[in-house]
């Protein structure tokens, strides 16, 4: 089974703070994302990655970046957190066909004071 | 660019009866993927079900089946005999071969009631 998983699933951080979540996949997959969800918005995708060192924007991406030095992990990075990044965010990987299923971690709750 | 609407925040079904949760979609795409996702309670986010756009035939996994009505733009997900553990939020995405991304709706809390 894939598996997905995400460095902390309760994360609480101070306005202003610089801010890591890390993703970790186990399946050699090439693509990977990063998605907020806000209820009664869906799923938004920050970033995502098709590559080692490549990444590009999804539809919400500012006040984040990524990193992705290694094919198994894709890191996001708020740079100076604010109160409205409050939010879940969600990783998923995928292999390398577009309409192969994409598997999602379980989620890091970060809320930001 | 692509748009996915789940117009119902909730819905709810007894248990062992059917229920749909509609979804309508606007692409201009002719080469385009339909999905559902299950998100249970505080657990990982799952395929349910997916449909190629250029299948006329409705996909089915066991007791969740799709009523895909292309001219509709409409893709709305069937589940049978529902049970205790089909309680979760639901969510449409799409996805075209162009773009390689999927886009989702804003999902549906369905409840199940014993």
């Amino acid at each position: 089974d894939v598996k997905v998983t995400q460095s902390s699933r309760y994360l609480v951080k101070r306005t202003g703070e610089k801010v890591f979540l890390e993703c970790v996949q186990d399946m050699d997959h090439e693509n990977m994302f990063w998605y907020r969800q806000d209820p009664g918005l869906g799923l938004r995708l920050i970033y995502f990655s098709y590559d080692v060192k490549m990444k590009e924007k999804g539809d919400i991406p500012e006040g984040y970046s990524v990193s992705r030095e290694k094919k198994e992990r894709f890191s996001l990075i708020l740079e100076s957190a604010s109160t409205n990044q409050t939010s879940m965010y969600l990783c998923a990987s995928r292999e390398g066909g577009a309409t192969d299923t994409q598997y999602f971690g379980p989620g890091t709750r970060l809320t930001v004071l | 660019a692509q748009t996915v609407t789940q117009s119902q925040p909730e819905m709810s079904v007894q248990e062992a009866e059917t229920v749909t949760l509609s979804c309508t979609y606007d692409t201009s795409e002719s080469d385009y993927y339909l999905f559902w996702y299950k998100q249970p309670p505080s657990r990982q986010m799952i395929l349910v079900i997916r449909q190629e756009a250029y299948k006329q035939q409705n996909a089915t996994e066991n007791r969740f089946s799709v009523n895909f009505q292309k001219a509709a733009k409409s893709f709305s997900l069937k589940i049978s005999d529902s049970q205790l553990g089909d309680a979760a939020m639901y969510f449409c995405a799409s996805l075209t071969g162009a773009n390689s991304k999927l886009t989702f709706g804003k999902g549906i809390t369905l409840s199940v009631r014993p």
